[in-house]
């Protein structure tokens, strides 16, 4: 099992351009997640879904969308990038109140 | 709103030094979980305490989970430097409908040789 897949693991953005990373499981997980993590601040959660075609927000979702058509797959979009969206984004998955399994990351930085 | 705090925030040691690093928060939570991350990855499951006042070894490491649920630690004997990393705790809430963990912001070790 390869557990959770981050695409890409690096990207520079420009400043008002959009783009999508990509996180794909392959544990039957129910739950997904997108978490941001800045120097010094943990992990903060952007949103969540407890299943296919179900999402919700989490902490800090402003100026991102996801969607879930499939129990594997889990995108990020950025519309608009702006310079505070410079992180390091993490996709998790779990069996619902089991342990997270987190994929290695996407290191993004808007210019 | 439930709130995870760790300390140190840096934790510089030699190898064959103990250490315990916290978590705290004024809140209660039904589970914690320590984390260990390396520079470039994602964080890994280390453990998962339940139950108040509940101790888990794993190898060196040992976690403690306060007798109100509020706190745990984590103690490293005779750390090594493969013992270096960002250690993270997170929080599985009482208050939320949803299984949605709170993450502390991380004790940063480092074991010099």
């Amino acid at each position: 099992n390869a557990g959770v897949t981050q695409t890409p693991k690096f990207r520079i953005l420009k400043i008002g351009q959009s783009m999508t990373l990509q996180c794909t499981q392959d544990m039957n997980h129910n739950y997904m997640y997108w978490y941001r993590q800045d120097p010094g601040m943990g992990l903060k959660l952007i949103y969540y879904s407890v299943g296919a075609g179900i999402t919700d927000k989490g902490e800090v979702p402003n100026g991102y969308n996801v969607s879930r058509s499939t129990t594997e797959d889990f995108p990020l979009r950025l519309e608009l990038a702006a310079p505070s969206q410079t992180s390091v984004y993490f996709c998790a998955s779990s069996h619902g109140g089991q342990p997270q399994h987190f994929g290695d990351g996407t290191r993004l930085s808007i210019l | 709103t439930q709130l995870l705090e760790q300390s140190p925030q840096f934790l510089s040691i030699q190898e064959g030094e103990n250490l315990t690093v916290y978590c705290n928060s004024s809140s209660v939570f039904s589970s914690l979980q320590w984390y260990r991350q390396e520079p470039g990855e994602g964080p890994v499951l280390l453990v998962t305490v339940v139950t108040g006042g509940e101790v888990k070894k794993l190898k060196r490491l040992t976690f403690q989970f306060g007798d109100a649920r509020k706190d745990s630690s984590l103690h490293i004997t005779a750390a090594q430097p493969g013992d270096t990393g960002l250690y993270l705790c997170a929080g599985e809430g009482v208050e939320t409908s949803y299984d949605k963990v709170i993450f502390g912001p991380g004790t940063s070790l480092s074991v010099i040789p």
